[in-house]
């Protein structure tokens, strides 16, 4: 299995501030027969079920606000939502999927300061 | 629109058996793998195994070999999951999700609303 690890575990940032979120996997997600890596992010807000934002690393999902923006290669990864909203309370996920079994990050909590 | 309907709040007892279905709308049901998903109170996301409706190729994770059985039914264009004996570790809310493209090195674009299973003596 290729294991996820996100940190941090929570975090609480300002309304209108920056968040960032790390991602790392175990071994290499990145495929150099077509330079794509295999690394997706979800939001999971409370009682509803994740919601794909990011693919291949760093491409937005159709209707996900520019705000959200992913990064990195290999085998470390970024979110990051530039300007904070009230909305953007959720938990994010890390996934592989370069590799079944497909395998998610555990998780962080993004809550307002 | 395309959608996964999941089946609705189950109770069960330790020792019992279960099967929850998946039901896909508005979309080519068999070009498209399934993937299932637990999550536990509180917990993360872990993903059980993933199925291909086309011919029932069917994946496993390691953890949860043995442990339960992923199946569809074109006709209906639904996919299940069961439990032959369940466990008060099968606490959790199950969800299916749609892989995105006929390949199983994809994203999951397409949730279902999720099914809680209660497991309790």
């Amino acid at each position: 299995d290729i294991a996820m690890a996100q940190s941090p575990d929570s975090l609480a940032v300002s309304l209108g501030e920056r968040a960032t979120i790390n991602c790392k996997s175990r071994q290499s997600v990145l495929d150099s027969s077509n330079n794509k890596n295999y690394l997706a992010w979800y939001q999971q807000k409370p009682g509803q079920p994740p919601n794909l934002l990011i693919y291949w690393a760093s491409t937005r999902e159709s209707g996900v606000p520019d705000r959200f923006s992913g990064s990195g290669s290999g085998t470390d990864f970024t979110l990051t939502i530039s300007s904070l909203q009230a909305e953007d309370v959720a938990v994010y996920y890390c996934q592989q999927y370069y590799r079944t079994p497909l395998t998610f990050g555990g998780g962080t909590k993004v809550e307002i300061k | 629109e395309v959608r996964l309907v999941q089946s609705g709040v189950e109770v069960r007892e330790p020792g019992e058996s279960l099967k929850i279905s998946c039901k896909a709308l508005g979309y080519n049901f068999t070009s498209y793998w399934i993937a299932w998903v637990r999550q536990m109170p509180g917990k993360g996301l872990d993903c059980m195994g993933i199925i291909y409706p086309d011919d029932s190729d069917t994946t496993y994770s390691p953890s949860f070999q043995g442990q339960v059985t992923i199946s569809v039914d074109k006709s209906v264009t639904t996919a299940y999951l069961q439990w032959s004996r369940l466990k008060a570790s099968d606490n959790a809310i199950y969800y299916c999700a749609r892989l995105h493209s006929g390949s199983v090195y994809s994203t999951m674009d397409v949730w279902g609303q999720g099914t809680t299973v209660t497991v309790s003596s």
